[in-house]
């Protein structure tokens, strides 16, 4: 069965710093992965998706920048916070129309 | 990115009351499907709706997709403190992506 993984599953960065979340899938080939931030109690905003290595779509034009470096890993990164980068990061795989999520990052930036 | 509205926002019920969310769209989607997520974890996939006019029985859960495939509604009969949760709505767009509602927050008193 498949099943997704991320980590960190918290973390607290001061404001300037960098940032790196991973994802990754087992399981299953080729799946296309996404990048969700999500405020408190409040819907999904896509920030990236990629449908294969090297080919990654941004939603969002911000300071993130996303990358998936193997077949089954995504990572989502910036070189300088904001605090309004805080949220909860979800990734998501999909073989289809259907997603399925991964536990999230809680991210504070102070 | 076409809009998903979800209605209400909150709702706050007795055990054993039944409770209906709404989801509606000015735009046609392919398919729509509905997710269940509790705090601090990603969303849960409950259904998926693709024919104009379907209606899908989960136990309790009872799932319509309207007629012109624009609008859909999540009914629970008999809601229990286990259906507690924030339910999100998701239409399908294009071959990859998913356009999710802001979300309803619900909550089932003992």
């Amino acid at each position: 069965s498949q099943t997704i993984h991320q980590w960190p599953a918290t973390l607290v960065q001061p404001v300037g710093s960098p940032l790196s979340l991973e994802c990754t899938v087992e399981g299953t080939s080729n799946p296309n992965l996404y990048w969700y931030r999500q405020a408190a109690g409040r819907g999904l905003q896509l920030l990236f998706y990629s449908i294969g290595i090297d080919q990654i779509s941004s939603e969002v034009p911000q300071n993130l920048s996303a990358s998936r470096p193997q077949d089954r890993q995504f990572i989502l990164s910036s070189k300088k916070l904001l605090l309004s980068d805080s949220g909860f990061y979800l990734c998501a795989w999909s073989s289809s129309y259907e997603q399925y999520f991964g536990p999230g990052t809680r991210l504070t930036v102070t | 990115t076409q809009l998903l509205e979800q209605s209400p926002q909150f709702l706050s019920i007795q055990e054993g009351e039944n409770l209906t969310v709404y989801c509606n769209s000015s735009s046609v989607f392919s398919s729509l499907q509905w997710y269940r997520q509790e705090p601090g974890e990603g969303p849960v996939l409950l259904v998926t709706v693709v024919t104009g006019g379907e209606v899908k029985k989960l136990k309790r859960l009872t799932f319509q997709f309207g007629d012109a495939r624009k609008d859909s509604s999540l009914h629970i009969t008999a809601a229990q403190p286990g259906d507690t949760g924030l339910y999100l709505c998701a239409g399908v767009e294009g071959d990859y992506k998913l356009s999710f509602g802001a979300g309803t927050t619900v909550t089932v008193r003992a």
